[in-house]
């Protein structure tokens, strides 16, 4: 069993709705991640937070808004996607940003966009 | 230019045939090498962390390598379960300079 839980596993919507992925952690790590995998791609990053605050944005469309409520939690807000963004959405977490720790994922919620 | 490539794409092997992966490197300032396996449908699954060269890590059939240049994970004597896409991943020194490579497809038929 992953550490990282993400929920829901699987998401059908429809391009006009509004959605929330969200993501949970209990192993006090401070930094935590939005990736974006397409079949057979590796992951791409979209968002990092470092702290509870917003570090990397990797130019990713307004249409998905992050969120950290605290330290524990991830959220990724979906409006007005595209076909295109049917994707696995996986959320990661490492005891911080510097990266000479292993970034642990959850498995991910498989987006279809309508 | 900072890259990570992995090989082979693929990799076909019967049950018991020792084999291994490449993931080969040019970053500027290694902090870490990351191995990773995933599975159909799941996230990446942790598997070792190596930081210089020399470096090297083993876990029941798996054992990893690091060079200046590349790392190796090497299989020995592979089953059907160890059947999954190998993630290679490197962090570079800087922010955001982390690295994912494409992956090795690893079927192992009985």
């Amino acid at each position: 069993d992953t550490e990282v839980t993400q929920t829901p596993k699987h998401l059908v919507m429809g391009m006009t709705n509004k959605k929330s992925l969200k993501c949970e952690q209990h192993m006090g790590h401070r930094a935590m991640y939005w990736y974006k995998q397409k079949a057979k791609k590796p992951p791409e990053l979209m968002f990092v937070y470092s702290y509870e605050k917003l570090s990397i944005n990797e130019s990713v469309p307004s249409r998905f808004s992050p969120e950290c409520p605290n330290s524990s939690l991830l959220n990724l807000h979906l409006h007005a996607l595209q076909p295109e963004d049917s994707a696995l959405y996986l959320c990661a977490s490492s005891q911080g940003i510097q990266g000479d720790q292993p970034q642990h994922f959850g498995d991910g919620t498989r987006l279809s966009i309508l | 230019e900072d890259q990570v490539t992995q090989s082979p794409e693929a990799l076909r092997l019967q049950e018991g045939e020792s084999s291994s992966l490449n993931c080969s490197y040019t970053v500027s300032g290694l902090r870490g090498l990351f191995w990773y396996r995933q599975d159909p449908g799941k996230g990446p699954e942790f598997l070792f962390t190596l930081y210089s060269a020399g470096e090297e890590k083993e876990k029941e059939r798996l054992k990893a390598t690091l060079t200046k240049k590349e790392s190796f994970l090497h299989i020995t004597a592979p089953k059907p379960e160890d059947s999954a896409t190998y993630l290679c991943a490197v962090q570079a020194s800087g922010f955001n300079k982390f690295y994912f490579g494409s992956g090795t497809k690893l079927n192992v038929k009985p």
